[in-house]
């Protein structure tokens, strides 16, 4: 299981691009980079899920260098609703367990 | 995506009595389920894995005796706290993988928050 590390807290106002990175240094050959989001009393929701390069969809981009030591997400245009814990894990596969680290706690402020 | 619900969303209990929380896939089939808890400004904790037809796997440090898992189907996965205890307080998530979906994720429930008095 890829030990990953992220910036404990960020803050950011309404309107502006967040890029959140995330350190797996020992990632596995196996490992997909992934993303969720959580707000207070929720259950995490799924975000973005990527292996290399560069993957995007209606929510957010997933940057992934060749290395794949290191990812970062970015949300473009951030808004209040955006306010959340967002956790970055190295999965390989549906069936094996998730180890959740600290996670990011974003604040966007108006 | 798929959709895990759960069953309750809160609940409290006297010390003592036992808790019965609901996971379910709604809109697919999983062999295999997670439970996790979570306390406040903290990070989820895998409890268990949950297998339809056999026995659940425990975390270390999680006591089997104490929280009890029954997969008997598909789409639902129980998670029942014995003997609760306020301790025992915290907010319960489950999650499933899709198995036919495609992507190497899991789905989560909405969680429950159990308060022990």
């Amino acid at each position: 299981l890829a030990k990953t590390t992220q910036p404990i807290s960020m803050d950011s106002y309404e309107g502006q691009e967040v890029n959140i990175t995330c350190s797996h240094n020992n990632i596995a050959t196996n490992d997909y980079i992934t993303w969720y989001q959580q707000f207070p009393s929720q259950g995490p929701r799924f975000i973005i899920q990527g292996y290399k390069t560069k993957v995007t969809n209606e929510v957010a981009s997933l940057f992934i260098p060749a290395d794949r030591k290191s990812s970062t997400l970015s949300l473009p245009r951030v808004s209040l609703s955006d306010t959340a814990v967002y956790y970055c894990l190295g999965i390989s596969g549906g069936y094996n367990k998730l180890i959740f680290g600290a996670g990011t706690r974003l604040a966007v402020h108006p | 995506g798929a959709v895990v619900s759960q069953h309750p969303s809160r609940v409290i209990c006297k010390s003592g009595t036992s808790v019965k929380i609901e996971c379910r896939s709604l809109d697919f089939q999983a062999t295999t389920m997670f439970w996790y808890r979570q306390f406040p400004k903290k990070s989820l904790m895998l409890m268990a894995t949950s297998n339809e037809g056999s026995k659940a796997t425990y975390e270390q440090g999680v006591e089997k005796d104490k929280f009890l898992i029954n997969h008997a189907s598909l789409t639902l996965s129980t998670l029942t706290v014995t003997s609760a205890h306020p301790e025992d307080s915290s907010f319960y998530i489950c999650s499933a993988f899709p198995e036919t979906s495609g992507q190497e994720t899991q789905y989560f429930g909405p969680g429950t928050r159990l308060l022990v008095l």
